[in-house]
């Protein structure tokens, strides 16, 4: 199975900082990584997919970059609203899903 | 309004079943992949099952034998069957669209509670 280790676990940075989360998985999956916001108490969201592309609505603040086993998911500005916990997650053909571990963003 | 509402949560005890309904409103529930992903109190996301439109099913291996998706297509239904459930599945189950190998839209989650 391919594992999927998100970094860090938890993140401090203060209003305006640009934040920037790492996901690396243990085998090549192309582009096949999307990115999620959970905000406490509520369903995860789908903000960006197949590595880089923003869902429709989602603020162009943030992006996402990568392939093949290294991925980046950035804030460019972040703002109070995106306190939240960031997960990453690939899929394949099999299908198989993996999340990665979770990064608890906190305003500093 | 594309839109998916999961019921069937509640207290259960070890070694006991329980089955979840996600009703799904705004698309089809047949014509698309459909999933299942659990979050434990405090932790992390975890994939459960999938269905595709096809009708062909996937597991974890944590639930595999234990736990069957299902769907019923007049209803728009979405289903998962739980048994033999242990104290460590205890945890929101939420129910989602597969679009892109991504989970759009999910479901405001149903807990259950697996305890004595």
């Amino acid at each position: 199975d391919i594992q999927m280790t998100q970094s860090p676990s938890s993140l401090s940075a203060s209003v305006g900082d640009r934040v920037t989360i790492t996901c690396q998985a243990s085998h090549e999956i192309s582009n096949y990584l999307n990115w999620y916001q959970q905000k406490p108490g509520k369903a995860p969201k789908l903000l960006i997919y197949d590595a880089s592309n923003l869902e429709t609505g989602v603020p162009s603040r943030f992006s996402g970059g990568g392939s093949g086993t290294n991925f980046t998911f950035t804030i460019s500005s972040l703002q109070p609203e995106d306190i939240a916990t960031y997960y990453c997650q690939k899929y394949d053909t099999l299908p198989m899903y993996t999340f990665g571990q979770g990064t608890k963003l906190e305003i500093k | 309004e594309v839109q998916l509402v999961e019921s069937g949560g509640g207290l259960v005890q070890p070694g006991g079943s329980r089955r979840l309904s996600c009703a799904a409103s705004g698309f089809s529930v047949s014509s698309n992949y459909m999933s299942w992903v659990r979050q434990a109190p405090g932790k992390g996301l975890e994939w459960v099952s999938v269905i595709n439109p096809g009708g062909s099913t996937y597991y974890a291996d944590s639930v595999k034998g234990r736990f069957t998706i299902s769907r019923h297509n007049s209803k728009n239904t979405l289903y998962l069957q739980m048994n033999s459930l242990r104290v460590e599945e205890t945890a929101v189950y939420y129910c989602a669209r597969v679009r892109s190998g991504g989970f759009d839209p999910w479901g405001q989650g149903t807990l259950v509670t697996v305890s004595s």
